[in-house]
């Protein structure tokens, strides 16, 4: 079936380690995006990439990094975990990169726990 | 700046009883509107969208928005809740510029008695 596959699934992270999200699409589409979700804070753009090569920031990026080396993969990686970072991470993606006139895509998210 | 705003951040209705969930917006031009639905443990689904044309739109699960320009509002509304709709329901409007994501509300969750 296609669509959106991040793993892992969950985890649970010692601070000062670093971890990298992983995130697969074989819809083909241009833009992914990865948000992550708190409790009262509704959903927050972190990073996004509008097409294989390219990225940008949203608005909460710092402690993150993200790549695009091709369509269909964009990790996000936190150098050194902090708890603050403690969240539910969505991936999404868009078919259309550069225009939001296609509604996103979501993954069923990772839930991370830094300690 | 773009922003959303979902005043109820909890809503409890009895099953078959009608739902209207609010949004108001804050944009500059003719703004891109979505509603999500998240169920427990899981990623968001798109019930509707609006970009142009007739202001009330139908969606899934028999839910329905309206957009009025004047209200700066896109509020989402169901005629009769059923049990399974107890989730949390999320407005986001796109940025309109190329290269940007969509900006959410804080969502409301929904809960439904019997």
């Amino acid at each position: 079936i296609a669509g959106i596959t991040q793993a892992p699934t969950s985890q649970i992270l010692a601070a000062g380690r670093r971890m990298t999200l992983r995130c697969t699409q074989d819809m083909r589409h241009n833009a992914m995006y990865w948000y992550r979700q708190d409790l009262g804070l509704g959903l927050r753009l972190i990073h996004y990439s509008n097409t294989a090569g390219t990225t940008g920031k949203g608005e909460v990026p710092d402690g993150y990094s993200v790549s695009r080396a091709n369509t269909d993969d964009f990790p996000l990686t936190l150098a050194s975990a902090v708890p603050s970072q403690t969240s539910v991470y969505f991936c999404a993606t868009t078919d259309r990169g550069y225009t939001i006139n296609q509604p996103q895509h979501f993954g069923d998210g990772t839930r991370l726990s830094i300690l | 700046a773009q922003s959303v705003t979902q005043p109820d951040i909890h809503i409890t209705v009895s099953e078959g009883a009608s739902l209207e969930l609010r949004c108001n917006y804050s944009y500059g031009a003719t703004p891109y509107l979505f509603w999500y639905v998240q169920s427990p443990g899981q990623g968001l689904q798109l019930l509707l969208k609006y970009f142009s044309g007739d202001t009330l739109v139908q969606g899934i699960k028999g839910f329905e928005a309206e957009f009025k320009r004047s209200q700066s509002s896109f509020n989402l509304r169901k005629p009769s809740v059923h049990w399974s709709d107890a989730a949390e329901y999320f407005c986001a409007v796109g940025a309109g510029q190329a290269g940007t994501a969509l900006i959410f509300g804080k969502g409301t969750t929904l809960s439904v008695s019997s």
